[in-house]
């Protein structure tokens, strides 16, 4: 049973290139969760999708910064016109059913802009 | 007061000590509680859940204290393998919204 799939692992951009991280959930699994982390900095909330759907995007910037999770496929963070802040860590996990109970995270992609 | 508020460490313990490290949370709404585990840079792990009972994995044991609004983890005989970041999560009770604490560092010591 494969985990929740991230690619890329690592992503370099220029600034105002586009970046697009892709997550594959967990076979069965309807609900993924999209995070950030800073160099030295927690876990921060961006956007809690289910098929089709955006059910929470209180944590996501209100600029550049989109997430889809289609019918078909995987889920999708975008950034537009990427900036030097937005080098981070970029975890996808996955559940089962909604809340936090057995999250599973993906191994991340690891953005870094030039 | 922070959401989910946890001392950064580092906490350097000798292999073989006990160690424990609390975690507040300020919404006494707060319905579930976990501790997760993180290596560096890589992604969060589940530990265990923290049941209002008490739970015991092991050498691993979890306990929360809805009073005074913590959750605890203690690792009794640690290992150098326990060095890692634990990372304390709480679901805020409304829409199943969830808060991450930043992490306690531990280091054990050969």
């Amino acid at each position: 049973n494969a985990g929740v799939m991230q690619n890329p692992r690592h992503l370099v951009r220029r600034r105002g290139q586009e970046a697009r991280l892709r997550c594959s959930p967990m076979k069965g699994h309807s609900h993924v969760y999209w995070y950030r982390q800073l160099p030295e900095e927690g876990l921060k909330f961006m956007v809690y999708l289910q098929k089709e759907n955006i059910i929470d995007e209180s944590g996501m910037p209100k600029e550049r910064f989109s997430a889809e999770f289609p019918k078909e496929g995987p889920s999708i963070l975008r950034i537009q016109q990427v900036v030097r802040g937005d080098s981070a860590a970029y975890f996808c996990a996955s559940s089962l059913t909604s809340g936090v109970r057995e999250q599973f995270f993906g191994p991340g992609t690891r953005l870094t802009v030039l | 007061r922070k959401e989910v508020e946890q001392d950064p460490g580092p906490f350097n313990v000798p292999e073989g000590a006990t160690v424990a490290f609390n975690c507040t949370y300020s919404n006494s709404a707060s319905q579930s509680f976990f501790w997760y585990r993180q290596d560096c840079r890589k992604e969060p792990k589940l530990l265990m859940s923290v049941y209002s009972s008490g739970n015991e994995d092991g050498r691993f044991t979890a306990q929360l204290n809805r009073a005074s609004q913590y959750i605890s983890l203690l690792i009794r005989d640690s290992k150098l393998s326990d060095s890692a970041t634990y990372l304390c999560v709480v679901n805020m009770g409304r829409d199943d919204k969830i808060i991450f604490g930043k992490g306690t560092r531990l280091h054990i010591l050969p």
